[in-house]
């Protein structure tokens, strides 16, 4: 089964603490890992794409790395303003519901000053 | 203004009611996707359409129903609304360009309350 889980499912840090999310999926065919932060009660907002093994994007205190089986979510000193909600999502593979993303459930991070 | 609006935002209705949420986008996207969001189950497809005239059922469409009025406007229906229904629903748009899968970008949400 087409799956994707995410861990931790809760991760508080103090400010200026790193830390990693982790991403793992277990679609065939990969055509795309995508990286969302999602504040309480408003829409996800778009952070990263990442489209093969090896590749890596930066944004700020964010950096997201991708492997054949999984992702990771890098953050570095983070501030408070970055608690949030941090969902991954991949397509389905080809021959199926085109045009669908499998989320996975999010990981609740949250920065104490 | 916002690339992805959604109307209304908030909204308290009744069992049995037709109830129709509406979305819009300015991006020039073809596709277009309408999620609901549920406490400790995630982001669930509802109803997607990849052009005007193409319009796929999602995972939990029982109880939806959707209209690609124009390729900015996708609406949301939901002919007899029930208390389960009760949820933060999502708009979302996507680009087919460029021959890889692209990212979708996501409207503000409707909190709907099914009383």
């Amino acid at each position: 089964e087409d799956q994707v889980t995410q861990s931790p499912e809760a991760l508080r840090l103090q400010e200026g603490e790193s830390s990693s999310l982790n991403c793992s999926y277990t679609v065939s065919g990969l055509r795309g890992l995508f990286w969302y932060r999602q504040d309480p009660g408003k829409g996800p907002e778009f952070l990263f794409t990442l489209y093969s093994a090896g590749e890596e994007k930066e944004k700020e205190r964010l950096k997201a790395t991708l492997t054949k089986k999984e992702s990771f979510l890098h953050i570095t000193a983070p501030k408070p303003e970055d608690s949030a909600t941090y969902l991954c999502a991949v397509p389905r593979p080809l021959g199926g519901s085109q045009g669908n993303l499998i989320f996975g459930k999010g990981t609740k991070l949250s920065v104490k000053p | 203004d916002a690339d992805v609006t959604q109307t209304p935002r908030n909204r308290i209705t009744k069992t049995g009611k037709r109830i129709m949420l509406e979305c819009s986008q300015t991006k020039g996207h073809d596709r277009m996707y309408w999620y609901r969001q549920d406490p400790g189950l995630g982001l669930r497809l509802i109803y997607y359409s990849f052009d005007v005239k193409d319009i796929n059922k999602g995972e939990i469409s029982d109880g939806y129903s959707v209209s690609r009025q124009a390729q900015a406007k996708f609406s949301l229906s939901l002919e007899s609304a029930i208390p389960n229904q009760t949820a933060l629903y999502f708009c979302a748009t996507s680009d087919s360009s460029g021959g890889n899968y692209n990212e979708q970008f996501f409207g503000p949400g409707t909190r709907l309350t099914v009383l």
